[in-house]
């Protein structure tokens, strides 16, 4: 079974730029998670998506991030304009039960680690 | 502010040491703590989900127990080997919030053969 996946794996940017990420996770998971991490910080959530509904985003910092998730399957989170402190590995998690059970475990990819110059 | 502290920052050890780490969280409203192990550029691999108070847990050479009254949870890893060398997240899920997780800073752990 092929685990999440995340597309570019990086990706080197100027600032004022436009950047989409992609992430696909596990066929047949409900539940997408997208987060990031900065610099030296811990891992942030960013949203929640339950199908193609967006369950909760209240960690995207600003009007700059659009996330979407048409037809419930893969994602994209859209940075424009990417800013410096945008900088960071960003993870996509999927997982199955989502917060109806609290034994959900999220599958992780291996980030997009985004530069910002 | 929902705070998870994990400690220590790093740790440096030699083979064959066994070691332990610690995560912290609010003990309010508890939902479930995770264990991830991560290398760099790689994913974060899932260790444990511990649910339940005094929950003990064992993966090989690594156990993890918790204590939601107290709100801390304990990382063991006993005989390290240079192949454990990696990041260890502790992530906190809230009751009610759909399974989002809030993830301490990480223990880094490196083991010298």
């Amino acid at each position: 079974e092929a685990g999440v996946t995340q597309f570019p794996s990086h990706s080197v940017i100027e600032k004022g730029q436009t950047v989409t990420l992609r992430c696909d996770p596990i066929s047949g998971h409900d539940n997408l998670y997208w987060y990031r991490r900065v610099m030296g910080k811990e891992i942030k959530f960013l949203l929640h998506f339950v199908k193609e509904s967006k369950q909760d985003e209240s960690g995207m910092p600003n009007n700059r991030f659009l996330a979407e998730r048409t037809g419930g399957t893969y994602s994209t989170l859209k940075v424009q304009p990417a800013e410096l402190e945008d900088s960071g590995v960003y993870f996509c998690a999927s997982s199955h039960l989502g917060g109806t059970s609290p034994k959900n475990i999220q599958y992780f990819g291996a980030g997009t680690r985004l530069s910002v110059l | 502010i929902l705070n998870v502290e994990q400690s220590p920052q790093s740790l440096h050890v030699q083979e064959g040491d066994s070691t332990n780490f610690t995560c912290s969280f609010p003990s309010s409203n508890f939902y479930a703590l995770h264990w991830y192990r991560w290398e760099t550029a790689k994913s974060p691999e899932a260790l444990f989900v511990m649910t339940l108070n005094g929950d003990e847990k064992k993966k090989g050479r690594i156990s993890a127990t918790l204590n939601t009254k107290e709100g801390y949870s304990y990382l063991y890893i006993k005989g390290s080997q240079p192949e454990d060398s990696a990041t260890y997240l502790c992530a906190f899920a809230l009751y009610n919030q759909g399974g989002k997780l809030i993830f301490g800073q990480g223990t880094e752990l490196s083991v010298k053969p």
